[in-house]
């Protein structure tokens, strides 16, 4: 099983800075990730597949990059309605499809 | 627009039974394998378990083997996950996943999800 690593676990950023969270993957799963935006109360959101290529629907201040195993989710100019929880998965080798355990967006 | 509408879940005791289902609608449910992801309260996403387009293939988590089976009837586009032996870990929201093309598993569409308390 693929194990997907977020870091930092929290981090605090100010509105209109950028945030950048990292996923890094046990093994190499090509560009095979999706990031997602969950609130509470709230089913998660996807933001990213494909390691870059933005879901419909979703602001251009999220970027995706990254290959193999590292990954980047840069957030360019924050917005209040940006602060959640943010996580990552893998879909190279499924199943099990594996999720990293979560990066908590919080307001400084 | 892909509509998924999650129920079955409620309030068992540890040891019961609970049998989840998911309405799929606007979407080529038999031609997709399908999955269940739960979320147990303040934790993160876990996937629980995928089925195969015919269900001739099944896989499931450890921690659920041997309790949870997972199936599908493509002429209903409706998924189940019918739940014995529940435990108190087995608490979550579960959701179910369709991938958001025939090969690559990114999770695209969400429904609200349905909740399973097991607590005596």
């Amino acid at each position: 099983e693929i194990v997907m690593t977020q870091s930092p676990a929290t981090l605090s950023v100010s509105p209109g800075e950028r945030a950048t969270l990292s996923c890094r993957a046990s093994q190499s799963v090509s560009i095979n990730v999706a990031w997602y935006q969950q609130k509470p109360g709230q089913a998660p959101r996807l933001l990213i597949h494909g390691a870059s290529t933005r879901a419909t629907g979703i602001p251009a201040r999220f970027s995706g990059s990254g290959s193999g195993t590292e990954f980047t989710l840069t957030i360019s100019s924050l917005q209040s309605e940006d602060f959640a929880v943010y996580y990552c998965q893998q879909y190279n080798k499924w199943p099990p499809i594996t999720f990293g355990q979560g990066t908590r967006l919080e307001i400084k | 627009e892909v509509q998924l509408l999650e129920s079955g879940g409620g309030l068992v005791q540890p040891g019961g039974s609970l049998r989840l289902s998911c309405a799929v609608s606007g979407f080529a449910f038999s031609s997709f394998a399908m999955s269940w992801i739960r979320q147990a309260p303040g934790k993160g996403l876990q996937w629980v378990s995928t089925i195969s387009v015919s269900g001739g293939s099944i896989y499931y988590t450890d921690s659920v083997k041997g309790r949870f089976t997972i199936s599908r009837d493509n002429s209903k586009n409706t998924l189940y996950l019918q739940m014995n032996s529940l435990r108190a870990e087995d608490t979550a929201i579960y959701y179910c996943a369709p991938p958001g093309t025939i090969n690559y598993y990114y999770l695209d569409v969400w429904g609200k999800g349905t909740t399973v308390t097991v607590s005596s």
